[in-house]
């Protein structure tokens, strides 16, 4: 299967500040995805980037297929942003791994 | 429109005794996976349907683990003799014909076998 490593696995920011999440994949992959679990453990899917750079709002990532990876930038950062964020990777679309993903804690 | 749902949103169960969670995806999806999440850790797979045909299976852990859609929506989770290592929140997701990268989850079931 495919190994995913996310860092950090843990990150506190302040209210505003900015923050980069990287996510490692093990091998060429067709489908890479950002999820956001929030504290009550509802997944949302965030961007689906097998690779380029997309952007919602305060929230942009990139993928670098040929190095095997991607990054999730947060900007200004939001109480409401905080909880986990995975990155899952998959051949296809249908067997994802995920990794153990970045845990965000947002302060006021 | 509804989302996924899945019921019971908690389960208690004493080791030994199977359990059967259920899972009914946004109405016309045609893809539906379900996926273990241990604390602390990612969700990790465990089958994949499409309609009704379980296409891949490689991710349930034993032959306790039993999964089917036989009418290609609501999908049931079936877990026999529960083991304590089988606790965990079980979380199902759909996804439309041709986007199965938009996939939506379900809150999950947690199962806590004590």
């Amino acid at each position: 299967g495919i190994q995913v490593e996310q860092s950090p696995p843990d990150l506190i920011l302040q209210e505003g500040a900015n923050s980069t999440l990287r996510c490692n994949f093990s091998d060429s992959v067709n489908n890479l995805q950002w999820f956001h679990q929030n504290p009550w453990g509802q997944l949302i899917n965030l961007f689906y980037i097998p690779s380029g750079t997309k952007q919602n709002g305060r929230l942009s990532a990139t993928t670098v297929a040929t190095e095997r990876y991607s990054l999730l930038y947060i900007s200004s950062s939001q109480t409401t942003d905080s909880g986990v964020y995975f990155c899952a990777a998959a051949y296809n679309f249908n067997k994802f791994y995920f990794g153990s993903g970045t845990k965000l804690n947002v302060k006021p | 429109g509804a989302g996924v749902s899945q019921s019971p949103r908690y389960k208690v169960a004493k080791r030994g005794q199977d359990v059967a969670l259920r899972c009914d995806p946004i109405s016309g999806h045609v893809s539906l996976f379900w996926y273990q999440q241990a604390l602390g850790q990612g969700p990790e797979f465990l089958t994949y349907f499409q309609n009704e045909a379980q296409l891949d299976k490689s991710g349930l852990p034993s032959d306790r683990f039993f999964a089917e859609r036989p009418e290609g929506s609501v999908s049931t989770l079936k877990i026999q003799r529960t083991q304590q290592e089988d606790s965990a929140v079980y979380l199902c997701a759909s996804s439309p014909v041709g986007q199965a990268y938009e996939q939506y989850f379900g809150p999950g079931t947690r199962l806590t076998v004590t």
